[in-house]
């Protein structure tokens, strides 16, 4: 059973950076894509990207300018940074798994918990 | 971006109801649909992909139809744990997108 943890500072400063890590248990992170989502009142739910361990990434357009997403396989762990944050990141944020059968799939089968992440000075 | 419209915001009902929740998207994504069920506090949980396949553990009366731009869940028979909020979501084209949810709670 593939198991999600995210972890990180639940409180970030305007203008900072986010950085969240995704500890993934019962499985190998190579053998998957991972993503991070969030959640907040005002946004709903909103993907804001992946990774493949082999380095292929994608990110949605509105954050791409400011997200970066990584993965250490010695840990098994993928992070996310965000830069420059505002009060509009404050969220929950969820990392999540794509499931391979046959082919990819672009759907999320396992989630972390959620972390919430509050930008206040 | 492919934007997802669900209907309705809120929907109540009691138990042993037959409820239907509807995802619109903006232009054809075959059927690359996900349904997920999300209770307060908890992260969303996959319920149905690719429009109609039910996730492995997921009830049978949970079911998904639709293809191109409309969608369907369907619940059979209401049970208690089954109050909760549902999106949508496509991985039609990047971005992938979520529907607004669709809150089902107790008449």
């Amino acid at each position: 059973q593939v198991q999600l943890q995210e972890s990180g500072p639940g409180l970030v400063k305007p203008s900072e950076t986010l950085s969240l890590t995704c500890s993934v248990s019962g499985g190998s992170i190579s053998n998957s894509k991972w993503s991070w989502i969030r959640q907040s009142p005002g946004k709903g739910l909103e993907w804001i990207g992946y990774i493949y361990y082999i380095g292929d990434t994608n990110y949605n357009p509105s954050l791409e300018s400011r997200v970066t997403i990584s993965i250490d396989r010695s840990k098994n762990q993928f992070s996310l940074k965000l830069r420059s944050v505002t009060a509009a990141d404050t969220a929950v944020y969820y990392c999540a798994r794509h499931p391979y059968s046959n082919d990819w799939s672009y759907y999320f089968d396992y989630w972390g918990r959620g972390t919430l992440v509050t930008v206040s000075s | 971006d492919i934007p997802m419209t669900q209907s309705p915001s809120t929907l109540s009902a009691s138990v042993g109801d037959t409820v239907t929740i509807t995802c619109r998207a903006s232009q054809s994504i075959s059927s690359w649909l996900a349904w997920y069920q999300q209770k307060p506090g908890k992260a969303p949980k996959l319920l149905i992909y690719d429009a109609s396949t039910l996730q492995s553990g997921v009830p049978s009366r949970f079911s998904g139809s639709g293809s191109g731009t409309e969608f369907t869940l369907t619940i059979s028979s209401l049970q208690p744990d089954d109050f909760a909020t549902y999106y949508c979501q496509h991985y039609n084209s990047y971005p992938w997108t979520f529907g607004q949810g669709t809150k089902v709670e107790i008449k």
